[in-house]
């Protein structure tokens, strides 16, 4: 079983409008960690946003937010206003266990097109 | 703050060479992963080095294989080179250290292409 799943390959926006991406995750572990990164077509992945599984509230960062149900598994990503530069990839990726010495498992990541 | 930084760009090999990809890590940073990203599809873990010892690996042969420098940065090399391997490198670092959510933050990749 896939344990990160993105099941929006493509997502179209207008600018200024806000959209979400979705991201489900499966894991056994009770200590865990949710990252959104954005991959623009040169290829960095640029981080965005991460949820502590034991994190009371949802995470903010800016235009960017974390809509965090764990009884759901699900861990979408909200962004609000949409710009033109946020035409990317968008990735949800997990990291189970404590932190240190810990990996990443990412989805197949969702498309972004915003049109003006 | 100097972030990750990879070398090289891009390079262009033939079946059954050898490639080395070096990354530097995010000033301040002491582990290292490196992750592999076929065209279309999320970023695969290949293997993390910390204390220059590969501390965990991924579903990767060992014709895959790596090293930390004394100064954390990294290579990673692959023997044999197979048309299968053509992909997007990346390399990201970490701080093991860290007691909140040891963020990997992610060079800008090498992209081989294996002909």
């Amino acid at each position: 079983a896939q344990k990160i799943t993105q099941t929006q390959p493509g997502m179209f926006v207008q600018e200024k409008e806000a959209v979400t991406l979705d991201c489900t995750y499966d894991t056994s572990d009770p200590s865990y960690g949710l990252f959104w990164y954005k991959q623009p077509s040169s290829g960095e992945m640029i981080f965005l946003i991460y949820q502590g599984s034991y994190d009371q509230q949802n995470a903010t960062e800016g235009r960017y937010s974390l809509n965090f149900q764990k009884a759901r598994k699900s861990a979408n990503l909200v962004i609000s206003a949409s710009q033109l530069g946020d035409s990317a990839m968008y990735f949800c990726a997990m990291r189970e266990g404590r932190s240190g010495y810990s990996t990443l498992t990412f989805g197949k990541g969702t498309m972004l097109l915003v049109s003006p | 703050d100097a972030g990750v930084t990879q070398s090289p760009t891009h390079l262009i090999k033939t079946r059954g060479q050898q490639v080395t990809l070096r990354c530097s890590p995010k000033s301040g940073h002491d582990t290292v992963s490196w992750y592999q990203q076929a065209l279309g599809q999320g970023p695969q873990f290949i293997f993390q080095y910390y204390e220059e010892e590969e501390r965990q690996r991924g579903n990767f042969p060992d014709r895959f294989s790596g090293h930390q420098f004394p100064n954390y940065s990294s290579e990673l090399n692959v023997n044999a080179l197979l048309l299968g391997d053509s992909a997007l490198y990346l390399c990201a670092s970490s701080l093991v250290a860290s007691t909140s959510t040891d963020t990997q933050y992610f060079g800008p990749g090498t992209r081989l292409t294996v002909l």
